[in-house]
């Protein structure tokens, strides 16, 4: 089946610095997405990406859909306390279900 | 406009009972979709239905295992004769159309353990 992998597993930073996280597949997808998970919810969409190559921003959030399709990266700038959670990446194809990262976990030391 | 529901938040069965977990997709939405997730894993999809129909259930194991989406009520997890393996978080997501191009939105997850 098809399968991303998500680096790095976890983080921990001060705050203020900014985070990069990334993840890759061997398969394609058409759609990629980027949740945050907090501790007893369900996740949340941060962004989502649509077309190849695309770089979308929220807020001081900014992620990309890789050019081959097969990768994307999500970049926090000057991390808050607040920004705290578990980040997943997940690829759409066709098929309409969504297959998930395993996670980066983030920590930001005030 | 209220968010997914689902309920229980907590479940906990022995092993043998039945679990059934239910899922409210939001308002206008007739697209549900239902993920387990392990501690310290990603979500791991199970099953894709839209308004009585079962469109992808590649996801779920093909024993104990069953979900419906009626035309009336919540969607419904049923799983029987449970296992301690089955311990995990489920959580249900719904969109207005196919995920490909609609926002799936996510339910607080139910919680179940099997002792």
């Amino acid at each position: 089946g098809q399968q991303l992998n998500q680096s790095p597993q976890s983080m921990f930073i001060q705050e203020g610095e900014d985070v990069s996280m990334n993840c890759t597949s061997s398969s394609i997808f058409n759609t990629w997405l980027w949740y945050k998970q907090e501790p007893g919810e369900g996740p949340v969409l941060l962004i989502a990406l649509y077309k190849a190559g695309e770089l979308t921003s929220n807020g001081r959030l900014t992620a990309q859909f890789g050019i081959t399709r097969k990768d994307s990266f999500l970049n926090i700038s000057a991390s808050i306390p607040s920004d705290v959670g578990i980040y997943f990446c997940a690829g759409n194809t066709n098929a309409g279900k969504s297959t998930f990262g395993d996670g980066t976990t983030l920590t930001v030391k005030p | 406009n209220a968010g997914v529901m689902q309920n229980p938040r907590h479940l906990v069965r022995r092993r043998g009972q039945e679990a059934r977990l239910r899922c409210s997709p939001m308002k206008g939405h007739s697209h549900v979709y239902w993920y387990r997730q392990l501690p310290e894993e990603g979500l791991k999809f199970m099953v894709y239905l839209q308004k009585e129909n079962i469109i992808d259930e590649s996801g779920m194991p093909k024993e104990r295992f069953s979900a419906e989406f009626p035309k009336e009520g919540p969607s419904i997890l049923r799983i029987q004769q449970v296992v301690r393996g089955d311990s995990a978080a489920y959580f249900c997501a719904s969109s207005r159309g196919p995920a490909l191009y609609n926002e799936q939105f996510f339910g607080p997850g139910t919680r179940l353990t099997v002792l």
